[in-house]
Order: C-alpha cells, then sequence, then structure tokens
C-alpha cells in the first residue's frame, strides 16, 4: 500500500485564520480523498481531489471554506479557511486502491483545535 | 440516505475470547464492505474487505456477510489487548461510475487482560 505523509500533525489556531493542510503520496494516485473525523463522530468526506481537475465536494461542503489544490499525482492540500471552532476535528488524506478505489489507506492525521 | 449503524460500545471481552463486532447498513444496493481499525490517536487501517455473502477469515479475524439481512459482522478470536481498539465498518454502493464511502460511528473494543 502507498505511504501517505501528512503534515503538520497537530496545530491550535485563532478563529478566523486558515490552515493547510499537507499530503504527500510516495506512488502517483489518481485519486486523493479529504476527510473530517470530528470526536464521536464517523469520518466524513469532505471531497474527491483529481489531478488537473476541479475537487469535487460532497453536501456541506464548499470550495470557499475548504479549498483544494492537487499540482500533481503525488501531492495535494487542503485549507481550512476562516476557521471557527467547529472546524476543531481530525483532518485525513487518504488514497484508494483496487478497481474503484474503494480500499482506502490513510495518512496520519491533522489534529486541529480551534480557539 | 445511506446509513451506516454501529454499536458504539464500549464492547469489553476478556483476553482469550472470541469479540463479535456487528454493523447495519441501510442500502440494498451496496456492494463491498470493509472493516477499519482504528487506534486511539491514530488513523483508520483496513484490516478486512468482504463483497459476497458468507464468511472470510483472515488470521484471527473473520467478517461475515449477510446481504439479505444487510448485516456484517467481524469476528476476532483470541482477542489480545493490543486489539483493543476502535473498529470501524464501512459500506460502499457502486454504481453509475461513482461511489460513495459510508462510514459507521465505530465499536471501541477493550480487550480485558
Amino acid at each position: 500500500s502507498a505511504v501517505i505523509s501528512q503534515k503538520p500533525s497537530r496545530d491550535i489556531c485563532q478563529r478566523g485564520t486558515s490552515l493547510t493542510i499537507q499530503c504527500q503520496v510516495d506512488s502517483q494516485v489518481t485519486m486523493m480523498f479529504w476527510y473530517r473525523q470530528q470526536p464521536g463522530q464517523s469520518l466524513t468526506l469532505i471531497a474527491t481531489a483529481n489531478q488537473g481537475s476541479e475537487a469535487t465536494y460532497e453536501s456541506g461542503f464548499v470550495i470557499d471554506k475548504f479549498p483544494i489544490s492537487r499540482p500533481n499525482l503525488t501531492f495535494s492540500t487542503l485549507t481550512v479557511s476562516n476557521m471557527s471552532p467547529e472546524d476543531s476535528s481530525i483532518y485525513l488524506c487518504s488514497v484508494g486502491e483496487g478497481p474503484t478505489n474503494e480500499k482506502l489507506f490513510f495518512g496520519s492525521g491533522t489534529q486541529l483545535s480551534v480557539l | 440516505q445511506k446509513e451506516v449503524e454501529q454499536n458504539s460500545g464500549p464492547l469489553s471481552v476478556p483476553e482469550g475470547a472470541i469479540a463479535s463486532l456487528n454493523c447495519t447498513y441501510s442500502d440494498r444496493g451496496s456492494q463491498s464492505f470493509f472493516w477499519y481499525r482504528q487506534y486511539s490517536g491514530k488513523s483508520p487501517e483496513l484490516i478486512m474487505s468482504i463483497y459476497s455473502n458468507g464468511d472470510k477469515e483472515d488470521g484471527r479475524f473473520t467478517a461475515q456477510l449477510n446481504k439479505a439481512s444487510q448485516y456484517v459482522s467481524l469476528l476476532i478470536r483470541d482477542s489480545q489487548p493490543s486489539d483493543s481498539a476502535t473498529y470501524l465498518c464501512a459500506v460502499i454502493l457502486l454504481g453509475a461510475g461513482s461511489y460513495q464511502l459510508t462510514f459507521g460511528k465505530g465499536t471501541k473494543l477493550s480487550v480485558i487482560p
């Protein structure tokens, strides 16, 4: 399986600021996924990032709040913009394997706390 | 609205016992089913996948799928303290060239030495 490096591992941010999370994969992958895991909640897909095209956002997530870049087949960033305490969560990038990328492998995650 | 339901636990079992983790899903069209293990403070790790009705065994882990009952389970034999973690059930529906992987909230397992 791919090795996925994610940083920062954790951060404490002030309300109204933005944080960019980076995800680096050790092999070329078509699709990268960004998930959020709030305390006591299930993993929720934020968006799917394909190289060379706009990210596809899930219901409840918008590009202005969570802009994503995918400049090449091994790298992606997720920005959490204009943060509020409700954005405090773990953010995870992942890549899929299998015919439809159904088997997910996750980065180590970013623990975000917004004050 | 596709849903995946799990008992949040905690489920406590003594060391050496069989731990049984259960998951139900709402979408009859679901095709693929996964179990992830998540240690505290760590990211989820894929441990089992199952696509057909019946049992699939991998070491001490057995996944069981019953599509008619919309039920998937994970059995852990000879449970060890190192198995203590949260286990996430995930279900995927294939179709129309895309898919949506839906996770349950997870069951926290505690194996007591």
